[in-house]
């Protein structure tokens, strides 16, 4: 079963902030969120993880609700490059859990 | 240079011919995993792999054997490949223990069966 709920598709201008959004209304206590983006075929690519914190890197910046339900993954400045799908994760901590992927967010980066 | 590599990256085969995608990571993980991808039905993950000698099986095993000799290397075995195998294979590793990690993917590997 699907524990996280993204909007299959977005658009977002070059440029401007992207803000994927991704619900997880039920989130354990010591369950991660992940992020990551696939590019046409490639292998996904790992954004950013947090578990209750923001937190910002070199890509992107991450931020979860108080009472971590939902999440948001932001672009700031999107490029064309950044046109991909992008899967939001929820796993817990321990040894052996798996990574579930859904469907994802198509994002489009439009010139 | 931390990555997965998977090879063949492309492979054509027939019906019955067995055949083995490789994958080998650098990074010393403990835990890899085999993931393949369908349109409409995302990435499903086909094995995984805890240790050296311990696998278990994912989502979508039939059809699937893989081994774990060396902490590097776990390649997936196709004994009977049919064309409903025809798909995009990910390999993926990460370090295992416990707490936030990320989990590394290969390039992938495109495999038809005709």
């Amino acid at each position: 079963d699907a524990k996280t709920t993204q909007p299959t598709s977005m658009d977002c201008a070059e440029g401007r902030a992207a803000n994927l959004p991704c619900n997880h209304s039920t989130i354990s206590g010591n369950e991660y969120v992940y992020w990551y983006r696939q590019i046409h075929s490639q292998g996904p690519q790992y954004i950013i993880h947090g578990l209750k914190n923001n937190e910002t890197n070199e890509m992107a910046s991450l931020i979860i609700t108080e009472d971590r339900k939902s999440s948001t993954l932001i672009l700031p400045h999107a490029t064309l490059r950044d046109t991909a799908v992008y899967y939001c994760i929820v796993r817990g901590p321990f040894y052996g859990q798996n990574f579930v992927f859904g469907p994802g967010t198509r994002l489009s980066v439009l010139p | 240079e931390a990555q997965v590599t998977q090879n063949p990256r492309y492979l054509i085969t027939v019906t019955g011919k067995k055949l083995t995608v490789t994958c080998s990571q650098n990074m010393n993980h403990e835990y890899m995993s085999w993931y393949r991808q369908d349109p409409g039905l995302g990435l499903r993950q086909i094995y995984y792999s805890m240790n050296v000698e311990v696998t278990d099986k994912g989502d979508v095993p039939e059809g699937y054997k893989v081994s774990r000799k060396e902490k590097r290397n776990f390649p997936l075995i196709l004994e009977s490949p049919s064309p409903n195998q025809t798909s995009l294979y990910f390999c993926a590793s990460h370090i295992g223990i416990p707490a936030g990690n990320e989990q590394f993917f290969g390039p992938g590997t495109r495999l038809t069966v005709l």
